[in-house]
């Protein structure tokens, strides 16, 4: 099991435009977080996505949004790129269980740089 | 609100020196503390969590409600210690992690 993988590992964009990151989560695991990770900041939730569904939400604009898969892959989708969009984008997986906190597992991260 | 702070940015010991990483947190539930790890060129990954009470990697970390705090210790710190390190706080009712802002952890030889 490769864990939770990231794609792409860089981006480079223009302000103004879209970008579409992905993440496939650990094997066995149905739950995906998004969270944005700027310079020397730690990282801030955006989203989390369970059943297809978006369960929770952070403080982010519309601009950002996502979608999962039936096989509980999961893409973010950042419109009208800002430069402060720059940033590590981290994935994490884990599993909706009956416990209180299920340990989420993270992927390497995809580094977005808006210019 | 709910909120993390880690007051140190940079904490820098030596070798077989004692280390105490800070972190305190906001919130009026009862919370469920972890500290996270990043290794270089690592993904960041859980290093432990309060409610298990145990040590991983000679680190402990105490609970204290009265005052609001999760400190990471170790007692004779290792080369391999040196990374960063992220206080968290789960929000029940939810899988979501507020982290602090990070420690970056360097241990001299």
């Amino acid at each position: 099991d490769a864990g939770v993988t990231q794609s792409p590992t860089h981006l480079i964009k223009t302000r103004g435009q879209q970008v579409t990151l992905r993440c496939s989560p650990k094997s066995g695991h149905d739950t995906v977080s998004w969270y944005q990770q700027a310079l020397g900041q730690g990282p801030q939730f955006i989203f989390q996505y369970y059943e297809e569904e978006e369960r929770q939400r952070g403080n982010f604009p519309d601009r950002f949004s996502g979608h999962q898969f039936p096989n509980y892959s999961s893409e973010l989708n950042v419109n009208a790129l800002l430069l402060g969009d720059s940033a590590l984008y981290l994935c994490a997986s884990s599993i909706t269980g009956t416990g209180t906190y299920n340990e989420q597992f993270f992927g390497p991260g995809t580094r977005l740089t808006v210019l | 609100a709910q909120r993390v702070t880690q007051p140190e940015k940079l904490l820098s010991v030596f070798k077989g020196a004692p280390v105490e990483l800070k972190c305190n947190y906001s919130y009026s539930g009862s919370p469920e503390l972890f500290w996270y790890v990043q290794y270089s060129r690592q993904r960041l990954q859980l290093l432990l969590r309060h409610i298990s009470r145990e040590s991983i990697k000679g680190f402990t970390a105490d609970l204290n409600k009265g005052e609001t705090s999760f400190h990471l210790k170790k007692p004779f710190a290792q080369e391999e210690d040196s990374a960063m390190y992220y206080c968290a706080l789960h929000l029940g009712g939810a899988q979501k992690l507020v982290f602090g802002q990070g420690t970056r952890l360097t241990i001299n030889p």
